[in-house]
């Protein structure tokens, strides 16, 4: 089945440098890719997508680009910010069931 | 508004006991799914439903079970077969369509008392 790996597991960096995880997938077949945002204590929350037929798709401060030949795609925030410290989630899928890397905790530090 | 609404936010529960996880969505989605989250771990898929009076099993059923009676509602009932219900544990509602993204609740964080 669908394992996705997701890296680093924490990341520490200044406010207003970029912040960059990234997540590699191993089915092929998978089309459909989104990154979630969770805060402590709360659900997650859906902050960008991207589907097998874009390479790259950006949201202001948010970017996420996806390289299908080495089924890998990653997260890009810029001009990061302290409110953007959560727990960062991405998640490959083909059909209905989303399969969930482990997580990145982003630490902002003013 | 429209969303996902999970209750209790914080749950106890005694050894030998069933407990059961409200989640309530009026976004008019037809699927709807439970996740399990651990320290450290991504979220697993415990059961799911695309439609009303359906649902399968995810990678985790074990110990878990779930009802579909209505399409607002798909509550999951902890089972005193699951050993290790220490968690938190998400609802998400997601339309049919393919590859729609799924809407969270903000969980509820099960403890053993």
């Amino acid at each position: 089945g669908e394992n996705v790996e997701q890296h680093p597991s924490t990341l520490s960096v200044q406010e207003g440098d970029s912040a960059v995880i990234k997540c590699t997938y191993s089915d092929s077949a998978s089309n459909y890719f989104p990154w979630y945002k969770q805060e402590l204590g709360k659900g997650s929350q859906l902050i960008i997508d991207i589907r097998s037929n874009v390479g790259e798709k950006k949201d202001q401060r948010i970017a996420v680009t996806l390289n299908k030949t080495a089924k890998h795609f990653s997260l890009h925030i810029t001009e990061t910010q302290p409110e953007d410290s959560a727990v960062y989630f991405c998640a490959a899928s083909k059909t209905d069931k989303l399969i969930f890397g482990t997580g990145t905790r982003l630490q902002v530090f003013p | 508004d429209g969303g996902i609404t999970q209750s209790p936010k914080y749950l106890f529960r005694k050894e030998g006991q069933n407990v059961t996880l409200s989640c309530e969505q009026n976004l008019n989605h037809d699927a709807m799914y439970w996740y399990r989250q651990d320290p450290g771990q991504g979220l697993r898929l415990i059961y799911y439903s695309q439609i009303v009076n359906d649902f399968q099993k995810g990678d985790i059923a074990e110990g878990y079970s779930v009802s579909r009676e209505k399409k607002e509602s798909f509550p999951l009932t902890v089972t005193s077969a699951q050993k290790n219900p220490t968690a938190f544990y998400l609802c998400a509602s997601c339309g049919t369509a393919s590859n729609q993204p799924q809407h969270f609740g903000d969980g509820t964080r099960l403890s053993i008392l």
